[in-house]
C-alpha cells in the first residue's frame, strides 16, 4: 500500500499564475481534505471532496478549487497566484466510516516568486 | 467558529514524562486528534478521544474532558527521536488545527 501520495513534490510559481496539485488517497479511502501549512503553523482546512462533490469549505478565496476523481483521486488549482500562497499544501485522506484518522500525504511545497 | 490553544513550545528531557495541553473552543464537537509531524514530515495520526477519559496507545496517551474544552497527550519514557511539532484537532468534515506545540527532547 503506497498510503498517499502527492505530486508534484515541489513547485515554483511566480505572481498571477496558475497551480495545479495533484494527491491519490489510501487504498479503500474515499475521502480527500486539502490543507495548506504555512511555516510553523498548523494545517489550516480548505476544503474537502467526498463522491466528488465538495463536501466542507475553509475560509479560502474561490481562487482555490478543487476536483475528484471516480477512482478518488482529488486536485487543488489555485489561481492568480499571490506571494502569500507559498506554503506547504497538504492532503489527507480517510474511510467515510472512521473519519476520525486522517492519513497524510508528504505534501507539495509551493514557492511563489 | 472553532480555535484551538496550545503552548507553543516544550523542553524534557530524554526519559522523562511529558504533558502537551490543548484547550478549545467549538461550535460543534466532535473529538479531539493528536498528530505528530517532524520537520520535513507529513502529519502523523497518533490519537482520538471521542469521550471523556483516557487513551493509551504504547508510549503516548491522551486525555479529554468535554465539560472543561481540554485535553492533553501525554509522552512518557522520552526517546530523542520524539522531538517534532504535536498538533491536536478537532472537527468533523472540517478539521481544525491548533497551531502546533514544539517538543524538543535533550540528552
Amino acid at each position: 500500500d503506497a498510503g498517499v501520495t502527492q505530486s508534484p513534490t515541489h513547485l515554483i510559481k511566480t505572481r498571477g499564475q496558475q497551480v495545479t496539485l495533484r494527491c491519490s488517497p489510501k487504498s479503500g479511502h474515499d475521502t480527500v481534505s486539502w490543507y495548506q501549512q504555512a511555516l510553523g503553523q498548523g494545517p489550516q482546512f480548505i476544503f474537502q471532496y467526498y463522491e466528488e462533490e465538495e463536501r466542507q469549505r475553509g475560509n479560502f478565496p474561490d481562487r482555490f478549487s478543487g476536483h475528484q476523481f471516480p477512482n478518488y483521486s482529488s486536485e487543488l488549482n489555485v489561481n492568480a497566484l499571490l506571494l502569500g500562497d507559498s506554503a506547504l499544501y497538504l492532503c489527507a485522506s480517510y474511510f467515510s466510516g472512521g473519519y476520525n484518522e486522517q492519513f497524510f500525504g508528504p505534501g507539495t511545497r509551493l514557492t511563489v516568486l | 467558529g472553532q480555535s484551538l490553544e496550545q503552548p507553543s513550545e516544550v523542553t524534557a528531557v530524554e526519559g522523562a514524562i511529558v504533558q502537551i495541553n490543548c484547550t478549545y473552543q467549538t461550535s460543534g464537537f466532535y473529538g479531539l486528534s493528536w498528530y505528530q509531524q517532524h520537520d520535513g514530515g507529513a502529519p502523523t495520526f497518533l490519537s482520538y478521544n471521542a469521550l471523556d477519559g483516557l487513551e493509551e496507545t504504547g508510549r503516548f496517551s491522551s486525555f479529554l474532558s468535554r465539560s472543561d474544552s481540554y485535553g492533553y497527550l501525554l509522552l512518557q519514557e522520552l526517546q530523542m527521536k520524539d522531538s517534532a511539532s504535536y498538533f491536536c484537532a478537532t472537527g468533523g468534515f472540517k478539521t481544525i488545527f491548533g497551531a502546533g506545540t514544539r517538543l524538543f527532547v535533550k540528552a
